[in-house]
């Protein structure tokens, strides 16, 4: 069956340092890759999209690689800062022709000042 | 609207009883999401609709889920005889379209709690 696993521990890091999440996935190849960031009560926000044929994507301090290959995405937080600290979710779109969105279950980041 | 909202903020229901959540997605846009969030976890398709229609209703946990759509606008989510396994965040989200890259971008709202004693 189609999954997708992400850090299941919380990542604690200290300001300044570059944050690594890893988001894996098997059954499954998808058009794109999505990476959004939730806060506490709060609903998802979009951050960034990679393409199956694109191996990396950039926006500010954000980076985000794709491999097909290895069915993996990393996403990258450089310089990081208190103000990063969120959960993290990496979505698949679905097989069919809506807009259907398969996340994983999250990834704590924690920016220690 | 500026952003998806969704109504009630949270919900408190005793087992058996119905609830319905509401989501008026941002104006103009005509497709619109329904996800489940339970504690801890990631979020799980429950429906999408374009305009009125709701193509896929696949991941609705049982018949007691029903949701509908009207005026391409807002939503209701229905749970008959809630179940305390119904107990999460119910969120919304909407785009400019299921079709081509307009559905890439999907605007969340903030949630619903529920909560099934």
């Amino acid at each position: 069956s189609q999954k997708i696993e992400q850090n299941s521990e919380a990542l604690n890091i200290q300001e300044g340092k570059t944050a690594t999440l890893t988001c894996n996935y098997t059954n499954y190849s998808p058009a794109y890759l999505q990476w959004y960031r939730q806060d506490p009560g709060r609903g998802p926000v979009f951050l960034l999209l990679i393409r199956e044929n694109e191996k990396e994507k950039r926006k500010e301090r954000l980076k985000v690689t794709f491999d097909t290959t290895l069915k993996q995405s990393l996403f990258h937080i450089t310089a990081s800062q208190p103000a990063d600290s969120a959960t993290y979710l990496c979505a698949l779109r679905g097989d069919n022709q809506g807009g259907k969105l398969i996340f994983g279950q999250g990834t704590e980041l924690s920016v220690k000042p | 609207g500026a952003g998806v909202s969704q109504s009630p903020s949270n919900k408190v229901t005793e087992k058996g009883k119905d609830v319905e959540l509401r989501c008026d997605p941002i104006s103009g846009h005509t497709a619109l999401y329904w996800y489940r969030q339970r504690l801890g976890q990631g979020l799980e398709f429950l429906i999408y609709f374009q305009g009125n229609s709701a193509p896929d209703k696949s991941g609705l946990p049982s018949d007691r889920f029903s949701a509908e759509r009207t005026g391409e606008s807002v939503s209701t989510l229905t749970i008959q005889r809630t179940q305390q396994e119904d107990s999460a965040v119910y969120l919304c989200a909407s785009s400019r379209s299921t079709f081509g890259t307009e559905r890439e971008t999907q605007y969340f709202g903030p949630g619903t709690r529920l909560l099934v004693l």
